[in-house]
């Protein structure tokens, strides 16, 4: 277990709807990021918060948008959702900026 | 974003060998760099960390060495183990820009 819980660990949905992952990073750490990971392809970043702020975005697609609440988990929304959205999102922490993450263990999106 | 590439995909290795994984960056104001290790069904783990002042770090039965002159960064893998087996992935950082960019990378397999 690495601190960084995900849920859901799988989620499969129709085309044109909207899901929410969630994220609970490791105690103590500040900072949250956001990454897909299709088939084939490496970890795209998508989005980084840092203490409830939105500090750096990626390739992130306008349907996508997230946050990060005041206890520090973090939601990562997508909507109209399409066939090529289907891929492993994962969502790290750390504790401090510009230090090595720690991963959760990944929501596995399938859109049908 | 940022280019970080893998030049093999995939490398075999027999059981007690030493694996050697490359990785090439493209920017060179990357100042921080990691290796990852992603297990099936896993999310990403780290293995070994580098800042742009080495050129070389070693832990248990990893060492990374750090090239800046041809941008490229590469993970030894002592006495390689059948639980070795994974996907490997070098990340790079400029620590004032907080995001890690990863490479797509290289799928290690070991032959027991």
């Amino acid at each position: 277990d690495s601190g960084v819980t995900q849920t859901p660990k799988h989620l499969i949905t129709a085309t044109g709807q909207r899901v929410t992952l969630r994220c609970s990073p490791r105690s103590g750490d500040l900072s949250v990021y956001w990454y897909q990971q299709s088939l084939d392809q490496g970890l795209q970043f998508l989005i980084q918060y840092y203490n409830g702020e939105e500090r750096a975005k990626g390739n992130i697609l306008e349907r996508f948008s997230a946050q990060q609440f005041p206890d520090l988990h973090s939601e990562l929304n997508l909507s109209s959702l399409e066939l090529g959205d289907s891929a492993l999102y994962f969502c790290a922490s750390s504790a401090q900026l510009g230090y090595g993450y720690t991963f959760g263990s990944g929501t596995r999106l399938t859109v049908v | 974003g940022e280019s970080v590439g893998l030049h093999l995909p995939t490398l075999s290795v027999q059981e007690g060998d030493n694996s050697i994984i490359n990785c090439a960056y493209s920017n060179s104001a990357s100042d921080y760099f990691i290796w990852y290790k992603q297990e099936s069904g896993k999310g990403p783990q780290f293995i070994i960390d580098i800042r742009s002042n080495m050129d070389k770090r070693q832990g248990q039965r990893v060492t990374v060495l750090l090239n800046k002159t041809v941008k490229h960064l590469s993970l030894q893998i002592a006495a390689t183990q059948p639980g070795d087996s994974a996907v490997y992935f070098c990340a790079e950082n400029i620590l004032t820009g907080n995001q890690f960019y990863f490479g797509t990378g290289t799928s290690l397999t070991v032959i027991p």
